[in-house]
């Protein structure tokens, strides 16, 4: 299953609402789950399920979506958000990342 | 609190084969399946494979001919083993851990939850 994210890359200031989408090749109902990732650091994980946030992650950061089209969503951007995000599909096997979206300072 | 931490040869030849390691502390194996995942530089993240506390493997048809992950549970440690590896292969390699479900549909639905920092590996003569 082929994940394909855009925009590839996006600027933007700090408190702008920032969005991201991820689109799949085929149906994958709910099984989506988004990253975020710092030079030089491993991935975090902050949405799975498509909607879910993992714990811990701060509560501006909200996904949507559902078969082939989501979404991820920074309300208010924070200084410490500017990084790449990766969107990931669970429900074929192999699970598969999209190409990542970076988000830079405006 | 959980640590992953990978280990390797950071250069390897190419045709030969490598070997990484990663120490895990804090978290058991079980209900958990452990997971390699690399990045090339600037690019994005592939899932190598998987292993599960039984010693099940699961490897994406990509790398399975080359691939051999295991479990060192008296150890805790998991192993991946890649054979001829060539300049295509040189990447950040990561181990990392997702819960493991009941049914094996959902393993990857509630994400890779916990990462360790990368070891980077160079294919080069």
């Amino acid at each position: 299953i082929q994940m394909t994210q855009s925009p590839s890359s996006l600027s933007a200031s700090v408190g702008d609402r920032v969005t991201i989408t991820c689109r799949a090749s085929q149906s994958i109902g709910r099984f989506l789950n988004w990253y975020q990732q710092k030079p030089g650091r491993a991935p975090q994980l902050l949405i799975y399920g498509s909607s879910d946030l993992q714990s811990g992650v701060a509560p501006r950061f909200s996904g949507s979506g559902t078969e082939t089209e989501f979404t991820l969503t920074i309300s208010s951007l924070q200084p410490e958000d500017y990084a790449t995000y990766y969107c990931q599909q669970s429900h074929g096997s192999p699970v598969t990342f999209g190409g990542g979206t970076r988000v830079e300072i405006k | 609190q959980v640590h992953l931490q990978e280990s390797g040869p950071g250069l390897v030849k190419p045709s030969e084969t490598l070997s990484l390691t990663c120490d895990v502390s804090g978290s058991s194996f079980s209900g958990f399946h452990w997971s390699w995942i690399r990045q090339p530089a600037g690019k994005g993240l592939e899932w190598i494979g998987h292993v599960f506390a039984s010693g099940h493997t699961e490897y994406n048809p990509s790398f399975r001919r080359r691939v051999t992950m295991s479990i060192d549970m008296s150890k805790t440690q998991l192993s991946l083993k890649m054979t001829s590896m060539t300049a295509a292969d040189t990447a950040i390699y990561f181990c990392a851990r997702a819960r493991q479900d009941g049914n094996p549909f959902f393993n990857f639905y509630f994400g890779v939850d916990v990462w360790g920092q990368g070891t980077t590996v160079t294919v080069s003569s």
